[in-house]
């Protein structure tokens, strides 16, 4: 049963534009979340994650935004570059000393030039 | 900081010969590993969680027979796939958490096993 969502395989955006890729969750135990950015033949690379007390957090080009009520969160990319195109996984853990985390099934980015 | 590896990257044997791999935090203690499966255009499947000097936790499914994970150090976790075969062909991925640290997850690069 996968209780992390990624409705959208797979998203095209031009070079400079921003990206939004979303992602949907079931349990409601889950207590922190986290994006990661992976390349074809390559391990998962952190980008960014949020603990359920916040509600955004910023690093740079990424943003996370939660919404622990509508059990859904967003990461935003700008201005999104050519080498933004990966695949992106969301991924959540329950908190509380559960470190495992649990996986989306990844959103492919195509940043156009 | 935060850098894992995994050798070997890719690996091609033969059916029924077991598959060592190895997992290593470069920059950091590890006190729990954790180890991934990945088919083609698919999400990463959590196989089973290690944590330094105690038996490995098997995801329901996981033969922990089949696949042997030993974590002797704070800094180097094996998993070794006995007896493969080729439905075990697969991109086999590590990651690592730092003792004390939060929930990141810092990922090895992964190895391709392809049994013949």
């Amino acid at each position: 049963d996968q209780q992390v969502k990624q409705n959208s395989p797979s998203l095209s955006v031009q070079e400079g534009r921003i990206s939004i890729l979303n992602c949907d969750y079931t349990n409601s135990m889950f207590d922190y979340f986290l994006w990661y950015k992976k390349y074809p033949a390559e391990g998962p690379t952190f980008l960014i994650s949020i603990s359920s007390i916040k509600d955004k957090n910023e690093d740079g080009r990424f943003t996370v935004f939660l919404n622990k009520s509508a059990k859904h969160l967003s990461l935003h990319i700008v201005p999104s570059q050519p080498g933004d195109s990966a695949v992106y996984f969301c991924a959540a853990s329950g908190g509380a000393g559960d470190y495992k985390l649990s996986f989306g099934a990844g959103t492919t980015v195509t940043v156009r030039a | 900081g935060a850098v894992v590896s995994q050798h070997p990257s890719w690996v091609i044997c033969k059916s029924g010969t077991s598959v060592k791999i190895e997992c290593r935090s470069l920059d950091f203690q590890a006190t729990t590993m954790f180890w991934y499966r990945q088919f083609p255009k698919q999400s990463l499947m959590l196989m089973a969680t290690s944590n330094e000097g105690s038996k490995a936790t098997y995801e329901q499914g996981v033969e922990k027979d089949k696949f042997l994970i030993n974590h002797a150090s704070l800094t180097l976790s094996t998993l070794t796939v006995t007896s493969a075969h080729p439905e075990d062909s697969s991109f086999y991925i590590c990651s690592a958490r730092r003792g004390g640290g939060g929930y990141e997850q810092y990922f090895g690069p992964g190895t391709r096993l392809t049994v013949t």
